[in-house]
C-alpha cells in the first residue's frame, strides 16, 4: 500500500509570492489534514478535509487556504508569503475510525521563503 | 496552541538502555497517541492509547496513561541507535474536532 504523498519535498519561494503544495493521501482514506513544524511553534494544526468538506481548521490567518478534491487527494495554498511561513508542512491521512488506528503522516514539504 | 508538554525535552542513553519520556495534556482526550520523528521528516505512528485504557504494549514500546493527572508516559526499551529521533505525544479530543494537538516533543539519542 502506497503512503502518503507530498509534493514537492522542498520549495524556496520569495515574500510575496503564493504557493500550493499537494498530498495525496493513503487509497481509501478520505480525511486528510495539514500540520505546519516550525521550530519555535512546533506542530499545530492547519485544517481537516473529509469528502472535499473542510471540517475544522485551525488559528492561522486567511492567506492559509485548503481542498479536497472528489479523490480525496488534497492541496493547500499559501497566499502573500510571508518569512515566518517558512516550516515544513506536513500531511496526513486517515480512514474513519481514526481514534483506534492513528493518522499516517507524508514526508512533507520544507518551504524556504526568502 | 499546544496541549501536550513532553518531559524531558532532550534524553541522552546508550545502547541497552530502557528510554522514558512523559506527556502532560491539559483538555480531555479521546485517546493519546505517540509519534517518532527523524531529523526533520514525517510523522511516524507508533502507539493510541484510548482515554479508558491504562497501559498498551507494542514491541518494546510501553505506554501508560493516567487521565485523572492528564499524563502519559512511553517507555522504550533496550534501546537501539535507530531509536534515535524526536517523539511527540498527541492528543485526539474525539467529536467534531478531527484535530491531533502535538507536544513539543522530546529528542532522544541513542549512543552506541
Amino acid at each position: 500500500k502506497a503512503g502518503v504523498t507530498q509534493t514537492p519535498r522542498y520549495l524556496i519561494k520569495t515574500r510575496g509570492q503564493q504557493v500550493t503544495l499537494s498530498c495525496s493521501p493513503i487509497s481509501g482514506h478520505r480525511s486528510v489534514s495539514w500540520y505546519q513544524q516550525t521550530p519555535g511553534q512546533g506542530l499545530q494544526f492547519l485544517f481537516e478535509y473529509f469528502s472535499e468538506t473542510q471540517r475544522n481548521k485551525g488559528n492561522f490567518p486567511g492567506r492559509f487556504s485548503g481542498r479536497q478534491f472528489s479523490n480525496s487527494r488534497s492541496e493547500m495554498n499559501v497566499s502573500t508569503l510571508e518569512l515566518g511561513d517558512s516550516a515544513l508542512y506536513l500531511c496526513a491521512s486517515s480512514t474513519p475510525g481514526q481514534g483506534l488506528y492513528g493518522y499516517t503522516f507524508g514526508s512533507g514539504t520544507r518551504l524556504t521563503v526568502v | 496552541s499546544q496541549q501536550g508538554e513532553e518531559d524531558p525535552q532532550a534524553l541522552s542513553i546508550q545502547e541497552g538502555e530502557n528510554a522514558t519520556m512523559n506527556c502532560s495534556y491539559k483538555t480531555s482526550i479521546n485517546n493519546l497517541q505517540w509519534y517518532r520523528q527523524n531529523s526533520g521528516r514525517g510523522l511516524v505512528h507508533l502507539i493510541l492509547i484510548r482515554s479508558n485504557e491504562r497501559e498498551k504494549h507494542s514491541g518494546r514500546l510501553r505506554v501508560t496513561l493516567d487521565t485523572s493527572k492528564k499524563s502519559s508516559s512511553l517507555l522504550i526499551t533496550a534501546s537501539r541507535a535507530a531509536d534515535t529521533a524526536s517523539y511527540f505525544c498527541a492528543t485526539d479530543s474525539g467529536g467534531s474536532n478531527y484535530k491531533l494537538t502535538f507536544g513539543k516533543g522530546t529528542l532522544l539519542t541513542v549512543n552506541p
